[in-house]
């Protein structure tokens, strides 16, 4: 069964400085990965994803994620922080039996 | 035009009522899904249909039943409903591509 570890529960940055969010999976095969993020009140809305190909994978909003098989990451980066990326972030695994596994989230708050 | 759409988008309730959502997609995706996100914020599956039929069926209570009258639509019904069932269920779809979409939550409290 695939699992998703987010490490931080909440990470507290500036506003303009750079970010990364941990994301650690567990699977058998090759994964689909996702990063998802939830503003307060709003459903979740996709980030970017990786299924196969390049492993530096470009986003919405700025964000961008890089897949290492040999660390089972999938961490989300951010070169310039905004206020209004303070949210919810989840990283998810996919299979393709139509399942996926979210981790229990990471919530980012922005410093002005 | 609204892709993942729910109703209500808050349930205030009495414990041992009955009530339902409902879920409506526009994408044109076979495969839905309910999920349950507790205060934590942690997000669980709790049912997925494909085609109007049940295929994933996660650990949750009896008095807690899903129905698709067709691939647009996932309502969810819940049976007796208690204290601990207060939370934000999620809708969603999910592309060829397994991405998912999502709706804007139905924010259930039971009093």
């Amino acid at each position: 069964a695939q699992s998703v570890t987010q490490p931080d529960i909440h990470i507290t940055v500036s506003e303009g400085a750079s970010l990364e969010l941990r994301c650690n999976y567990s699977y058998g095969a090759t994964p689909y990965l996702f990063w998802y993020v939830q503003s307060p009140g709003q459903g979740l809305q996709l980030l970017l994803k990786y299924f196969s190909g390049d492993t530096l994978v470009q986003g919405i909003k700025g964000f961008e994620a890089e897949f290492k098989r040999s660390q089972s990451s999938f961490n989300l980066r951010k070169p310039s922080v905004h206020w209004s990326d303070a949210a919810e972030y989840f990283c998810a695994v996919g299979t393709n039996a139509g399942k996926s596994t979210f981790g229990d989230g990471t919530t980012l708050t922005v410093k002005p | 035009d609204t892709a993942v759409s729910q109703t209500p988008k808050y349930l205030v309730t009495q414990m041992g009522n009955d009530k339902s959502i409902k879920c409506e997609q526009n994408l044109g995706h076979d495969t839905m899904y309910w999920y349950k996100q507790d205060s934590k914020k942690f997000l669980k599956i709790m049912f997925s249909y494909n085609n109007k039929e049940l295929i994933i069926n996660e650990t949750v209570p009896n008095r807690f039943s899903p129905k698709s009258p067709d691939k647009a639509h996932l309502n969810l019904h819940i049976n007796s409903l208690e204290l601990g069932d207060s939370a934000v269920c999620f809708c969603a779809s999910r592309d060829l591509q397994e991405t998912q979409y999502f709706g804007p939550g139905t924010r259930l409290l039971v009093l």
